[in-house]
């Protein structure tokens, strides 16, 4: 079976322009979480959906960052204007129903802005 | 806010050696999950416990959690370079997860 799947895999873009990040959670999976990786701050939950919805959007940081699942199999993660300070690797996850279900990541969005 | 602080930040072991990294809470834990990520990956799950005091073995890999469900350790058993990674642990207890600030190890062959 195919993992979470993320696109690009590699990003460079300069101070200004629109990033935009893809994901592919696994088939099934009702769950889907959007995270950021930095060495300063860790691993920092951004935004999740339950079936496609919007549940919690509190670690968005700001306007410039908004997020999008118009399927279950696809989501967005959109960044306008980027800042160098969006530098980070972007992770996607996915899970199914359940307390203490796993979470299985994506290989993550590198990210670099100049 | 929940705060997960883990020990020690960095650890650089020779092959063979025991280790132990831990991760403390701020507050109760309601399950947590260890998690370990190598270079350009994601993190990938190794572990979840629940219950206080709990023990469970993977392998090398001995996980237990506090008495009191605020802490929670990883004792690794002669490790080997491909234990290399991040190791993270999780607040799992809704699905706003709370990763904490992670160890990073260096088995040394």
């Amino acid at each position: 079976d195919a993992g979470v799947i993320q696109s690009p895999r590699h990003e460079v873009t300069e101070m200004g322009q629109e990033v935009t990040l893809r994901c592919k959670p696994i088939s099934g999976h009702d769950y889907l979480f959007w995270y950021r990786q930095t060495m300063m701050r860790g691993l920092e939950l951004l935004i999740y959906f339950n079936n496609n919805v919007p549940i919690d959007d509190s670690g968005m940081p700001e306007d410039r960052f908004s997020a999008k699942m118009p399927n279950a199999s696809f989501s967005t993660l959109k960044i306008q204007p980027s800042e160098p300070r969006d530098s980070a690797v972007y992770f996607c996850a996915s899970s199914l129903w359940g307390r203490y279900n796993e979470q299985f990541f994506g290989p993550g969005t590198r990210l670099t802005v100049l | 806010t929940q705060l997960l602080e883990q020990s020690p930040q960095f650890l650089s072991i020779q092959e063979g050696e025991n280790l132990t990294v831990y991760c403390n809470s701020s507050s109760v834990f309601s399950s947590l999950q260890w998690y370990r990520q190598e270079p350009g990956e994601g993190p990938v799950l190794l572990v979840t416990v629940v219950t206080g005091g709990e023990v469970k073995k993977l392998k090398r890999l001995t996980f237990q959690f506090g008495d009191a469900r605020k802490d929670s350790s990883l004792h690794i058993t002669a490790a080997q370079p491909g234990d290399t990674g991040l190791y993270l642990c999780a607040n799992s207890g809704t699905y706003k997860y709370i990763f904490g600030t992670g160890t990073r190890l260096k088995v040394l062959a």
